[in-house]
């Protein structure tokens, strides 16, 4: 079955250390994202890449870099310049059209201790 | 600029009682909107969306939700919950160029026994 998978789906890093986040699919979408969640404060976007080799900031980027080599991998990578990388991520996918919506990864919980 | 505003972050509710989570929207520009779902710990799961015709859109697990045009409103409801329908419901409407949809800051339904 088509989807979108995260890993690993819980992260242990010590502070300054950086961190990559894995996010692979199979659904031949165009068009993929990175959000952070927080208690209380819903779904932040980080990053996001609508064609390989091209991507945006979000309006959280500070901290955070992506790559996007292959149309399959969006991988994220926490630096240690994030303040606080302690949160919830999640990846998604979707094609370029209006009307159809996001399909989510499963999460990676990263904890910074 | 596009908005998407959950006017209520939590709601509580016992089981078989009915519930509405509501949802108001702000654009100049026809919209696409969506419900999704979220369980503790997972990522987050489609429960309908609206693209056009038929103001009422049914869902999966019973919900529905009523496009309202005049109100810039999509409010989610369910005659009757359950126990498993405690989770974060997240309303998103899609809007210009592309895929990329705007989150409202959730709703958490808390069913009790």
């Amino acid at each position: 079955d088509g989807g979108i998978t995260q890993s690993p789906k819980y992260l242990f890093r010590k502070e300054g250390q950086n961190v990559t986040l894995s996010c692979e699919q199979n659904l031949n979408h165009d068009a993929m994202y990175w959000y952070r969640q927080d208690p209380g404060q819903g779904l932040r976007l980080i990053y996001y890449s609508q064609i390989v080799n091209d991507f945006q900031k979000g309006d959280i980027a500070e901290g955070y870099s992506v790559s996007r080599e292959k149309k399959e991998s969006f991988p994220l990578t926490v630096t240690s310049a994030q303040k606080n990388p302690t949160a919830f991520y999640l990846c998604a996918s979707s094609k370029q059209y209006r009307d159809y919506g996001y399909t989510f990864g499963s999460g990676t919980r990263l904890t910074v201790v | 600029a596009q908005s998407v505003t959950q006017l209520d972050s939590q709601v509580p509710v016992f089981e078989e009682a009915p519930v509405e989570l509501r949802c108001n929207y702000s654009s100049s520009v026809s919209v696409y909107l969506f419900w999704y779902v979220q369980y503790p710990n997972q990522g987050l799961q489609l429960l309908l969306k609206y693209l056009s015709g038929s103001t009422l859109v049914k869902g999966i697990n019973g919900f529905e939700a009523e496009f309202n045009k005049s109100q810039t409103s999509f409010h989610l409801r369910k005659p009757s919950v359950h126990i498993s329908d405690t989770a974060e419901y997240f309303c998103a409407v899609s809007v210009g160029q592309g895929g990329k949809l705007i989150f409202g800051q959730g709703t958490e339904l808390s069913v009790k026994p």
